[in-house]
């Protein structure tokens, strides 16, 4: 059983067009980090979300963190080649950093 | 630069023979830990380092020796490798609730 379960598990879409992931939980955290891993290449992180109901913005990249933290979001605008990648959602229970499986995503020019 | 060195990056062996990963960070980070990712399987932590001499089992330590004599290195042992054990390894170190540096892998095959 995932701790994070994401969805979806692959995307793919047309350059310009807009979509959400989702990263979802029955437990509750005290943050959750998103990252986007390109093939061959480990993790980068892209966010840290602390608080309930917080959105934060990265250029074309907006992240949620649900109210009762136990799901988030990643909706990006007007998706570009460049935002190809795996996304991962990640955080900790514990001493212990568990990861969803991931939305492979794949926009084409 | 910051930055985790994990060591080799591609490495095939054959069943049994004693392998070491090697794993350095630059950050002075207390907490390191590695994984392993499988197609359908994401991500799994193996074993995690809270600070020197301080480590345990993540999920699938089986198989899996590490050590943390100094802060900076986590190396990942193999003892005996079997070909389950083929499969993409990260290592990775962080800051208390900052997220993860990641290595850029090692690519084992176990034949």
């Amino acid at each position: 059983t995932q701790l994070l379960e994401q969805s979806p598990q692959f995307l793919s879409i047309q350059e310009g067009e807009n979509l959400t992931v989702y990263c979802n939980s029955s437990s509750v955290f005290s943050s959750l980090q998103w990252y986007r891993q390109e093939p061959g290449e480990g993790p980068v992180l892209l966010v840290t979300v602390v608080t309930g109901g917080e959105v934060k913005k990265l250029k074309r990249l907006t992240f949620q963190f649900g109210d009762a933290r136990k799901d988030s979001s990643l909706h990006i605008t007007a998706a570009q080649p460049g935002d190809t990648g795996l996304y991962l959602c990640g955080s900790n229970t514990g001493n212990q950093f568990y990861f969803g499986t991931g939305t492979s995503l794949t926009v084409i020019p | 630069e910051a930055q985790v060195t994990q060591n080799p990056r591609y490495l095939i062996t054959v069943t049994g023979k004693k392998l070491t990963v090697t794993c350095s960070q630059n950050m002075n980070h207390e907490y390191m830990s590695w994984y392993r990712q499988d197609p359908g399987l994401g991500l799994r932590q193996i074993y995690y380092s809270m600070n020197v001499e301080v480590t345990d089992k993540g999920d699938v330590p089986e198989g899996y020796k590490v050590s943390r004599k100094e802060k900076r290195n986590f190396p990942l042992i193999l003892e005996s490798p079997s070909p389950n054990q083929t499969s993409l390894y990260f290592c990775a170190s962080r800051d208390s609730n900052y997220g993860y540096t990641f290595g850029s892998g090692t690519r084992l095959t176990v034949v």
